[in-house]
């Protein structure tokens, strides 16, 4: 199926710094999400967007549903090592198409 | 928050035979579920769509012989592969949509990781 552009596909970062992930695509999404996966596990929710220019944030995630709504990006700041793992967006079109970006891998080194 | 779960999360079987996984949604009710397949360190790939009370709807190139849904109640989905082969090991994932006033949200299981000897 469609897949959203994310980028980027991994980062290598420092504890302490901040990152910044963003997806794109040409079609209009109704909704955007946020999932962060660990190894040999589900996806979980981080996000959800629902609302053009909608800035959501969870604790130190925040994350923003893009004005033309066919972007969004994800901030961590201040990131820490259980930050390590692959973050997903996800977007949908009408009824219940959901596509998805091809996954950042975060890595954080202490 | 919503809670999907998925069992077995881990099964080991022999080539030839059939595996059943289930999805559920705990604390809420999903019309629609679906079904991913995950290989390692790629996307999520949709296999199926599962409608409650419907007959499912595959992505192309997904045997529906194959992977066999039953989306019997609309909290719970089953996935069966039939006559499992090496090449069916992967990491299956389901996911449940909870809709609330005109929003849907896609909620995934913790997964099932197959293995065929």
């Amino acid at each position: 199926g469609q897949q959203l552009n994310q980028s980027p596909q991994s980062m290598f970062i420092q504890e302490g710094e901040d990152v910044s992930m963003n997806c794109t695509s040409s079609s209009i999404f109704n909704t955007w999400l946020w999932y962060k996966q660990d190894p040999g596990e589900g996806p979980v929710l981080l996000i959800a967007l629902y609302k053009a220019g909608e800035l959501t944030s969870n604790g130190r995630l925040t994350a923003q549903f893009g004005i033309t709504r066919k972007d969004s990006f994800l901030n961590i700041s201040a990131s820490i090592p259980s930050d390590v793992g692959i973050y997903f967006c996800a977007g949908q079109l009408i009824g219940n198409q959901f596509y998805f970006g091809t996954g950042t891998s975060l890595t954080v080194i202490p | 928050g919503a809670v999907v779960s998925q069992h077995p999360s881990r099964v080991i079987c022999k080539s030839g035979t059939s595996v059943k996984i289930e999805c559920r949604s705990l604390d809420f009710q999903a019309t629609t579920m679906f079904w991913y397949r995950q290989f390692p360190k790629q996307s999520l790939m949709l296999m199926a769509t599962s409608n409650e009370g419907s007959k499912a709807t595959y992505e192309q190139g997904v045997e529906k012989d194959k992977f066999l849904i039953n989306h019997a109640s609309l909290t719970l989905s089953t996935l069966t592969v039939t006559s499992a082969h090496p090449e069916d090991s992967s990491f299956y994932i389901c996911s449940a949509i909870l809709t609330r006033v005109g929003t849907d949200t896609q909620y995934f299981g913790p997964g099932t990781r197959l293995t065929v000897l």
